[in-house]
């Protein structure tokens, strides 16, 4: 059974905390990418991985920063926490390539910034 | 730009249709894609259909495709209780540096009262 696992379901953080949101997948996939969900927002991407040590900036990707220091794991990291970061953090991987691929995601970090 | 558009709700009664629509903007998508997100999970590929398609059909699933007006659907027939969830649509991005990006919709929320 494929897996995307994100290390927490929740989190509540303090402002000005750094905030670690851990990623793995175990499909060997090329891909990775981290989006947040915001009600009536839909999914926005932040940022996103095409090989280990490369990473690239989507719609949103102020206040993040991510890493990618093995193929599996990808790392989302808030630098200073503000409440304007709270919401749902999703996860997902594919495969690399031409042709339709699936992407698989992990089931959510809802994240609280008190 | 690659915005995808979709409705934000859509009620039905169990056993009717649900017809829920999306409107994209990138011609060159080669696969749209179907993603459904139960309460509390992440997203799963539901379906998907190739850009020279324009019907797909699987079981209780109808996706049309009318290119011309970038018009995608996805018809649940007998539509069920469990069938209550989020539907997103959701384009493949162009070759170079978005290759195995989606760009998805704000999704559609499906609500099925008994």
């Amino acid at each position: 059974d494929v897996k995307v696992t994100q290390s927490s379901r929740y989190l509540v953080k303090r402002t000005g905390e750094k905030v670690f949101l851990e990623c793995v997948q175990d499909m060997d996939h090329e891909n990775m990418f981290w989006y947040r969900q915001d009600p009536g927002l839909g999914l926005r991407l932040i940022y996103f991985s095409y090989d280990v040590k490369m990473k690239e900036k989507g719609d949103i990707p102020e206040g993040y920063s991510v890493s990618r220091e093995k193929k599996e794991r990808f790392s989302l990291i808030l630098e200073s926490a503000s409440t304007n970061q709270t919401s749902m953090y999703l996860c997902a991987s594919s495969s690399g390539g031409q042709g339709a691929t699936e992407a698989f995601f992990g089931q959510g970090t809802r994240l609280t910034v008190v | 730009g690659e915005d995808v558009e979709q409705s934000l709700f859509l009620s039905v009664r169990e056993g009717d249709s649900s017809v829920i629509n999306c409107t994209y903007t990138d011609s060159s998508s080669t696969y749209l894609y179907w993603y459904k997100q139960e309460p509390g999970a992440g997203l799963q590929l539901l379906t998907y259909i190739f850009s020279n398609m324009d019907m797909k059909q699987d079981q209780r699933l109808t996706v049309l495709l009318n290119k011309k007006d970038k018009h995608l659907s996805l018809r649940i027939a007998d539509t069920q209780t469990g069938d209550s969830a989020i539907y997103f649509c959701a384009e493949s991005g162009r070759g170079g540096s978005t290759l195995g990006r989606l760009y998805f919709g704000r999704g559609t929320q499906l609500t099925v009262w008994p």
